[in-house]
């Protein structure tokens, strides 16, 4: 069975930092490419990151780029998102999910943690 | 920057009818297109990718068609457990991959 847990979301301040975790089994890890969704509280679904299988290329949504980075650890089943320089408008749940392969969706999603950038 | 659009905002649909969703690209994605279920405090749930085709444990009732700019997730005799916000991702052209505004099903 797919499992994606992740970890890391608190409340932080804005300017702040922030490392989220997600450790995944149940599957092939480095076989997939690995990407970071979230939602901001009733609202809807934000593409954040990918990154291939290998760590080789990442890529990065506008609203992140340049203050969020995108890392795995292949030999620990684990994707990273470093957050930096935190806004108020960062706030959301977090999303780990897997890439399909063949198609650039996600067929399994974690539950999802929440981070609050607030003072 | 592909952009999504999805209507109506809202369905409301009563028990054992069918719903039909729309979901709109502003540019050509082929059949690059994905559909997503989300319930209440849930992660969403992959129910169609390639526009189409049902993933893994999906109902029949279930589905999608559509390619180039406009798609349609339709829904037959709806049950208890379909209610929930429907979202449509492309992943044609990126970065960015992108979602539609999102659907919400409600019981009528």
């Amino acid at each position: 069975e797919v499992q994606l847990v992740e970890s890391g979301g608190v409340v932080v301040q804005p300017g702040g930092s922030l490392r989220l975790s997600c450790a995944a089994s149940g599957f092939t890890f480095d076989d997939y490419t690995m990407h970071w969704v979230r939602q901001a509280p009733g609202k809807g679904l934000e593409w954040v990151s990918l990154i291939t299988w290998d760590g080789g290329r990442s890529y990065y949504a506008d609203s992140v780029k340049g203050r969020f980075t995108i890392s795995r650890d292949n030999s620990k089943n684990s994707l990273y998102l470093q957050m930096n320089s935190l806004r108020t408008d960062d706030t959301a749940f977090y999303y780990c999910t897997k890439d399909m392969g063949a198609h650039v969706s996600f067929d399994y999603w974690g539950q999802g943690t929440l981070v609050t950038v607030s003072s | 920057e592909i952009v999504m659009t999805q209507s109506p905002a809202t369905l409301s649909v009563s028990p054992g009818e069918r719903a039909t969703l729309s979901c709109r690209a502003s540019q050509s994605v082929s059949s690059n297109l994905a559909w997503y279920q989300q319930k209440p405090g849930l992660a969403p749930r992959l129910l169609i990718y390639g526009a189409f085709t049902r993933a893994t444990g999906i109902p029949a009732r279930f589905s999608g068609s559509g390619s180039g700019t406009e798609f349609t997730l339709t829904i037959n005799s709806l049950q208890s457990e379909d209610f929930a916000v429907y979202y449509c991702q492309q992943y044609s052209s990126w970065p960015p991959l992108t979602f539609g505004g999102g659907t919400k099903v409600e019981i009528k």
